[in-house]
């Protein structure tokens, strides 16, 4: 069964500060990894997302994320955070190549950025 | 695009009540999820639709919830009675046809049970 972690439930990083979400998979199949980000009171987004290719993915609001197997790990990054990033971001998987699979989600971290 | 449309967005009840839900997915999608995202939890899938049929529901407390989607357009999620631990986000979402990962979410249904 697929499953994620998210290390820290709480980040807090000063404007400008480098961003960096920690997300470790467990998948027995080639993972399908995303990033969403939610506001408060609202649905979620889609930040990035991996399926096949290339290992460092580049999304929406200057975020990327790097897929690295051996390390299990889908870590997400800005190198300068925003008044504007502070939200709770979710990665989750699924099976890759099964189409339309259900996502699997971590419980989240809350981004505090601070002016 | 019209994006995930649901409602109601809020609901107080009281517990043993019924709540229903309605979810109207994006145009053209086959694939309809309902998700419960409790507070400071990820969300969680209850049920995924496949045009009118289920392809998984093997998460949904079947003794107090249902779902349907008659028609493979919108659907509507019920919970009777509700308890106090069903006080949740409901969140729909819905994705095109097989071999495109993006699954796009509505805004979410918050229920209070009291």
């Amino acid at each position: 069964a697929q499953s994620v972690t998210q290390l820290g439930s709480h980040v807090s990083v000063s404007e400008g500060a480098l961003v960096l979400l920690r997300c470790n998979y467990s998948s027995s199949v080639p993972p399908y990894l995303f990033w969403y980000v939610q506001y408060p009171n609202q649905g979620l987004q889609l930040l990035l997302k991996y399926t096949t290719g290339a290992t460092l993915v580049k999304g929406i609001n200057g975020f990327e994320a790097e897929f690295k197997k051996s390390e299990t790990s889908f870590h997400l990054t800005k190198p300068s955070a925003h008044m504007s990033d502070a939200a709770e971001y979710f990665c989750a998987v699924s099976e890759g190549d099964s189409g339309n699979t259900p996502l699997v989600f971590g419980k989240g971290t809350r981004l505090s950025v601070i002016a | 695009e019209a994006g995930v449309a649901q409602s109601p967005r809020y609901k107080i009840i009281e517990k043993r009540q019924s709540v229903a839900f309605w979810c109207n997915p994006i145009s053209g999608h086959a694939t309809l999820y309902w998700y419960q995202q409790i507070l400071g939890q990820g969300p969680k899938l209850l049920i995924q639709f496949q045009n009118n049929g289920v392809v998984d529901d093997s998460q949904l407390p079947k003794d107090r919830f249902s779902a349907e989607r008659l028609k493979g357009v919108d659907s509507t999620l019920k919970i009777q009675p509700a308890k106090l631990e069903d006080s949740a986000v409901y969140l729909c979402a819905s994705s095109p046809s097989a071999g495109v990962y993006t699954i796009y979410f509505g805004e979410g249904s918050w229920l209070t049970v009291v």
